[in-house]
């Protein structure tokens, strides 16, 4: 199978600073990226998807950067606020193909 | 807004029990898939399907089986449920493929087997 893999199993930030989330994919014909929040007790939800003919998208308060020559994806959230803190999961798939692979996730954990 | 719906939040079941988790959704989506979360390991594949009564293993199917009788019906089934089955299983379901083609989940099922 696939591997998507985080950085870092946890993330600690202060409520206002901005919050960066790495993700590593190991497919490089992977063409499409999607960042999920899951909050306790429920299922993942869709935050913002990137193609790979992008570099950079952005949401609201949220930016998701595309590396494809490392194969790195990071979700950045900006003036990180506590209904923020969630486990983040990055996803990669193939426009043709209909398997999503996840990464482990990591628990951001935003402090008042 | 789509809507996956899966029938239970929490399930307690015995060893070697027949286990059904069900899972409905209404986006006429062609795509439905069922994973297994727990901690450490992610989201891991158990079965998809593509189309009514189409399946297809995921990368632990063991234990599993799966049935599409309908196209807004997934069903997942524990054949004799065992204790390392016990984890959060999430379903999904997305469209066939293309660009914007994100999985939405349902709000999982907790199983319990003791």
């Amino acid at each position: 199978g696939e591997s998507v893999g985080l950085h870092l199993p946890t993330l600690s930030v202060q409520e206002g600073d901005n919050s960066i989330i790495n993700c590593a994919y190991s497919n490089s014909a992977s063409d499409y990226f999607i960042w999920y929040k899951q909050e306790s007790g429920k299922g993942p939800q869709f935050i913002i998807d990137i193609r790979s003919n992008m570099d950079k998208r952005q949401g609201q308060r949220v930016t998701v950067l595309l590396n494809k020559t490392v194969k790195h994806l990071s979700l950045q959230i900006a003036a990180t606020q506590p209904g923020d803190s969630a486990v983040y999961f990055c996803a990669e798939t193939l426009n043709t193909g209909n398997q999503f692979y996840f990464g482990t996730g990591t628990s951001l954990t935003v402090i008042p | 807004d789509v809507k996956v719906t899966q029938s239970s939040r929490y399930l307690v079941k015995r060893t070697g029990e027949k286990v059904f988790l069900e899972c409905v959704q209404d986006m006429d989506h062609e795509n439905m898939f069922w994973y297994r979360q727990d901690p450490g390991l992610g989201l891991r594949l158990i079965y998809f399907s593509y189309d009514v009564k189409m399946k297809e293993k995921g990368d632990i199917p063991e234990g599993y089986s799966v049935s599409r009788e309908k196209k807004e019906r997934f069903s997942l089934i524990l054949e004799s449920a065992s204790t390392n089955q016990t984890s959060m299983y999430l379903c999904a379901s997305s469209l066939l493929q293309g660009w914007g083609t994100e999985a939405f989940f349902g709000q999982g099922t907790r199983l319990t087997v003791v």
